[in-house]
């Protein structure tokens, strides 16, 4: 089934520093979302990006979409102690399949030690 | 502001006990989502409903039911409880399908089956 796959699995870095995740999926999508989810609770929307989009911005956060190569970055800027949680990528299934199912890899445990 | 609402936050049940996972959200959403997370697997599509009166199958729906009378609540039922079954379960809930529209989620229910 269509699958986000996000790289790497685990990620340490220094607060202050940039942090880039990946993810790579499958087949064609209309759009694709990133999640965070702090250690036992549940995941909380970051940013959505549309297939016609190559690049998107929310405060700290830049997100790049490579249609052509079915992957996609997300970079955290001037990391904080905050920002520790997984984050996990959700795509959907195109313009052949559902509007109702995400499908969500299984994600990138970032820490960001102060 | 409660959002989405899951109870119990915690439960452990015997094989081949049932059981019921309550979900509300007070957002008027129409769409409404179970998803169960296990270490290493990310989160897996259970059921889903587009209203009330409507409820589709997601990725793994083997073992579990559901039902939407009402837009606010979504209960998802556990018929014969299964060690297998053991895992973290979340609801979200969205205005619109999740392709294109952020998903709200509890903060989960941890089940274990003994």
């Amino acid at each position: 089934s269509q699958q986000g796959e996000e790289d790497p699995q685990a990620l340490s870095i220094q607060e202050g520093e940039n942090a880039t995740m990946n993810c790579s999926y499958k087949t064609s999508i209309n759009n694709l979302q990133w999640y965070r989810q702090n250690s036992g609770r549940g995941l909380v929307h970051l940013i959505l990006i549309r297939s016609n989009e190559r690049e998107k911005h929310s405060g700290r956060l830049r997100v790049t979409l490579d249609t052509s190569k079915k992957s996609s970055s997300l970079l955290i800027t001037a990391s904080r102690a905050a920002d520790t949680a997984s984050y996990f990528c959700a795509t959907d299934a195109g313009s052949g399949g559902s509007n109702y199912k995400l499908t969500f890899g299984k994600g990138t445990l970032l820490t960001v030690n102060p | 502001n409660a959002g989405v609402t899951q109870t119990p936050k915690f439960q452990v049940l015997k094989t081949g006990q049932s059981m019921t996972l309550q979900c509300a959200q007070d957002m008027n959403h129409e769409y409404m989502s179970w998803y169960r997370q296990d270490p290493g697997m990310g989160l897996r599509l259970i059921h889903y409903s587009v209203g009330a009166g409507i409820t589709d199958q997601g990725e793994v729906p083997n073992g579990y039911n559901v039902s939407r009378s009402t837009t606010e609540d979504f209960p998802l039922r556990l018929l014969s409880a299964a060690p297998s079954q053991t895992s973290v379960y979340f609801c979200a809930s969205s205005s619109g399908g999740p392709s294109n529209q952020p998903q709200h989620f509890g903060d989960g229910t941890r089940l274990s089956i003994l």
